[in-house]
């Protein structure tokens, strides 16, 4: 069965601080992960990942993809209030689109 | 505006009385899906379809019918509702596999 599994479920930190996501899977045909941002609404695309060891970066936010350990994160610097939301890790197990989605983490920046 | 839209946002039913929720997407993608969330469970997938009739059950399908007759449209059709059916559902289309999510649905079955 697949499985996708983040890590920690929640989190607080204060303004400024890093934020380190993690997100591992076990999955019988991995094509993609994929992590998206969740605020009071509809899930929003931040990334996707196919190679191992490449980092995608837009502004603060950066996340990186480890094939062999099979697991991603995703790390948020210098955080801000509006970076409180669910983050979602998702992998794609098809070329149509087919996700797994994990439980996500909630994060919580405090001013 | 390129967009995936539901209807309607909110609803809350009675157990037992037929409901569908519908989905619509303006940017051509052959693939479409229902998911539905729940707290501590996140997104599981429904029913997802690959192109106009052609639809298939993902991991929760019970209790949930869909059909594909258009491009554009995914309706969710809940037969017989239960409580159990209770959470907010997300419609979602794609080309590849980023997947674009509509505003969501907040179900309540009482």
């Amino acid at each position: 069965e697949d499985k996708v599994v983040q890590s920690p479920l929640s989190l607080v930190v204060h303004e400024g601080d890093t934020v380190t996501l993690n997100c591992s899977y076990e999955v019988t045909n991995f094509r993609s992960l994929l992590w998206y941002k969740q605020e009071k609404k509809a899930p929003t695309f931040l990334f996707m990942l196919t190679s191992s060891g490449i980092e995608k970066k837009s502004g603060r936010l950066s996340s990186i993809l480890d094939k062999k350990e099979l697991f991603s994160i995703l790390n948020i610097t210098a955080t801000q209030t509006g970076d409180s939301a669910v983050y979602l890790c998702a992998v794609s197990t098809d070329s149509w689109g087919k996700l797994q989605f994990g439980a996500g983490t909630q994060v919580v920046v405090t001013p | 505006e390129a967009q995936v839209t539901q209807n309607p946002r909110y609803l809350i039913t009675v157990t037992g009385k037929k409901l569908t929720v519908t989905c619509s997407q303006n940017m051509n993608h052959e693939y479409m899906s229902w998911y539905r969330q729940d707290p501590g469970l996140g997104l599981r997938q429904i029913y997802y379809s690959m192109n106009v009739e052609v639809t298939d059950k993902g991991d929760v399908p019970e209790g949930y019918k869909v059909s594909r007759k258009e491009k554009r449209n995914f309706p969710l059709i809940l037969e017989s509702p239960s409580p159990n059916q209770t959470s907010l559902y997300f419609c979602a289309s794609s080309f590849r596999t980023e997947q674009f999510f509509g505003p969501g649905t907040r179900l309540t079955v009482l």
